[in-house]
């Protein structure tokens, strides 16, 4: 079955670590990517895309994601956390052309200050 | 800004009421969704409507229901509550050719005793 997922299901850092998490997808073809953020007591938001050209995409808040076809991933990555990104964050994916996204079940994230 | 309201934050309904959540947008999408979020299992979508009138199932419409009479509204409807539909619930719209770039309510909490 085709899905998307998110091997990480809680994530706990300190202030200035480094991020990095992990999705996976198993779509054939062209696809569309997503990472959505969900923080404490708000709207789910997305926070950066994929669709085509550069692999690497840079989204709000200093967050990027790089695309690797050949490993069906898109992983998601920060070089230096602060305790405001404690959130949700939810990896997804669009089949080109597809009237609907689907997404994986999610990683939460921790920061201790 | 794009604003998705609904309805209620929390709701607590009974086993075997008729439950009606309710949603709006104000930015004219054609799109509309309704998601249930449950710990570990991330988003899975329940229903959407492309259009006024225009219903497509998503990956779990059973026990639900949806109805879009008017372009800005979209509710989801349970004919009889049941204690596995305890959930946060999720409304999202989209532009019609941008179906990736959703835009969330704030979410209904429902419990069901």
């Amino acid at each position: 079955a085709q899905s998307v997922s998110q091997h990480n299901h809680h994530v706990i850092l300190s202030e200035a670590a480094s991020l990095e998490l992990g999705c996976n997808y198993s779509y054939g073809g062209t696809v569309n990517l997503f990472w959505y953020v969900q923080y404490p007591g708000q709207h789910l938001q997305l926070l950066l895309k994929y669709f085509s050209g550069d692999p690497l995409v840079k989204g709000i808040k200093g967050f990027e994601a790089e695309f690797i076809k050949s490993k069906f991933s898109f992983n998601l990555r920060k070089p230096s956390v602060q305790w405001s990104d404690t959130a949700e964050y939810f990896c997804a994916v669009n089949k080109y052309s597809a009237s609907k996204i689907i997404f994986g079940s999610g990683t939460r994230l921790s920061i201790r200050p | 800004d794009v604003k998705v309201t609904q309805s209620s934050r929390y709701l607590v309904k009974r086993t075997g009421e008729k439950v009606f959540l309710e949603c709006v947008q104000d930015m004219d999408h054609e799109n509309m969704f309704w998601y249930r979020q449950d710990p570990g299992l991330g988003l899975r979508l329940i229903y959407f409507s492309y259009d006024v009138k225009m219903k497509e199932k998503g990956d779990i419409p059973e026990g639900y229901s949806v109805s879009r009479e008017k372009k800005e509204r979209f509710s989801l409807i349970l004919e009889s509550a049941s204690t596995n539909q305890t959930s946060m619930y999720l409304c999202a719209s989209s532009v019609r050719d941008r179906t990736y770039e959703q835009y969330f309510g704030p979410g209904t909490r429902l419990t069901v005793t």
